[in-house]
């Protein structure tokens, strides 16, 4: 039972505009959400991450919103880069748990174009 | 400065015939994780060992075990390949399992061929 999905399995966006990608998820145990960046041949790389007790994490170019009680949280990279080109995994955990499981989406794959 | 390292980043092995894979951190971590990743699905974690105690997933098949005989290194065993276990195994750590240092940071991964 996937916990943690990611609808859009792409995103194509043009450089200089924003990207907005998705992920909800149904465990409302979850207390803790990141976002990891994954380009081919190498392991995903950490993004950002929020915490419950937030509802707006930014850094830089990329913000994470969370909005608790719709179970949604969206990353948004402001402007896109084609660098940026990539596949992007959401994930999720309850910090009260002694396993520190992460939970991941099935990622969405952006596309950057110039 | 590579931090979560793993070798070889590709293997091929013949069906049946034990592999192991290989993962070492400088990052002096206390949590280390297998997961197994296959084409455009999530990455499923395998076990993890918070530091020298071994948690295995309920859905772990038991052709995979693990090792971590110091804090640096971490192993992945699969003891009788088969088709089904072609994938990119990926090693990652973790500060802690508490609140706070959940973070986990991946190594690049190994892809496994099974011929």
């Amino acid at each position: 039972d996937q916990q943690v999905k990611q609808n859009s399995p792409s995103l194509s966006v043009q450089e200089g505009r924003i990207s907005i990608l998705n992920c909800d998820y149904t465990n409302s145990m979850f207390d803790y959400f990141l976002w990891y960046k994954k380009y081919p041949a190498e392991g995903p790389t950490f993004l950002i991450s929020i915490s419950s007790i937030k509802d707006k994490n930014e850094d830089g170019r990329f913000t994470v919103f969370l909005n608790k009680s719709a179970k949604h949280l969206s990353l948004h990279i402001v402007p896109s880069q084609p660098g940026d080109s990539a596949v992007y995994f959401c994930a999720a955990s309850n910090t009260g748990s002694t396993l520190g499981r992460l939970y991941f989406g099935r990622g969405t794959q952006l596309t950057v174009w110039p | 400065d590579a931090m979560v390292i793993q070798n070889p980043r590709y293997q091929v092995t013949q069906f049946g015939k034990p592999v192991t894979l290989s993962c070492s951190q400088t990052l002096n971590h206390n949590v280390m994780y297998w997961y197994q990743q296959k084409s455009s699905q999530a990455p499923k974690l395998l076990f993890h060992y918070y530091d020298k105690d071994f948690n295995n997933e309920a859905d772990t098949p038991d052709n995979f075990q693990s090792r971590r005989p110091n804090t640096s290194f971490c192993f992945l065993d699969i003891r009788s390949p088969g088709l089904g276990d072609a994938a990119m195994y990926l090693c990652a750590t973790s500060r802690d399992i508490r609140a706070g240092a959940q973070t986990q940071y991946f190594g690049p991964g190994t892809r496994l061929l099974v011929l």
